[in-house]
């Protein structure tokens, strides 16, 4: 069985300050991980997705996150957050041969001006 | 390219009543998906269609929630009788492949349907 995990489902920064959403997944196979964004009464969006390869991976809007097997995590980091990065922020699991998903419980970010 | 397209947009009814909602996927994409997000929650899939076929519906209560994708195009959700328990967003994916490949492709969403059961 696959599971997410994000701790903490509120997060304040300031703008200019560095953004941090955590994410830990368990899997039983390796992972394919993704990090969705959803803004208002909107659906939700591709940030970016860690496949197989180079364990950093860039994403759009200046995002970026590290796959890190021994600590099953893909925690998702911006070096200096915009006002425009105000969102509701998924991680996703999945498995190579089904492409079923598996959410985790979402953290809303705010940034303070 | 067009993105997955939903409606209606909301939609409010009262417990008992029944709803459907539409959905038309990605043009050329074979899978699609319905997920139900309740406030505070991530989405949950209830059902992966891959063409006209099922392939996942552990997750949708068939004694109520329906879903069909007759052409292996265009897919409509329905709930008989509502309950409040239902009140959530309904969202569409789709993705190109899906089941049966060596990889995993990335989802695509619709904005959603907002359900209110009163």
């Amino acid at each position: 069985a696959q599971s997410v995990t994000q701790l903490g489902s509120h997060v304040s920064v300031s703008e200019g300050a560095l953004v941090l959403l955590r994410c830990n997944y368990s899997s039983s196979v390796p992972p394919y991980l993704f990090w969705y964004v959803q803004y208002p009464n909107q659906g939700l969006q591709l940030l970016l997705k860690y496949t197989t390869g180079a364990t950093l991976v860039k994403g759009i809007n200046g995002f970026e996150a590290e796959f890190k097997k021994s600590e099953t995590s893909f925690h998702l980091t911006k070096p200096s957050a915009h006002m425009s990065d105000a969102a509701e922020y998924f991680c996703a699991v999945s498995q190579y041969n089904f492409n079923k998903f598996y959410f985790g419980s979402g953290t809303k970010l705010n940034v303070k001006p | 390219e067009a993105g997955v397209a939903q409606s209606p947009r909301y939609k409010i009814i009262e417990k008992r009543q029944s709803v459907a909602f539409w959905c038309n996927p990605i043009s050329g994409h074979a899978t699609l998906y319905w997920y139900q997000q309740i406030l505070g929650q991530g989405p949950k899939l209830l059902i992966q269609f891959q063409n006209n076929g099922v392939v996942d519906d552990s997750q949708l209560p068939k004694d109520r929630f329906s879903a069909e994708r007759l052409k292996g195009v265009d897919s409509t959700l329905k709930i008989q009788p509502a309950k409040l328990e239902d009140s959530a967003v309904y969202l569409c994916a789709s993705s190109y492949t899906g089941t049966s490949s060596s990889f995993v492709d990335e989802q695509y969403f619709g904005p959603g349907t907002r359900l209110t059961v009163t």
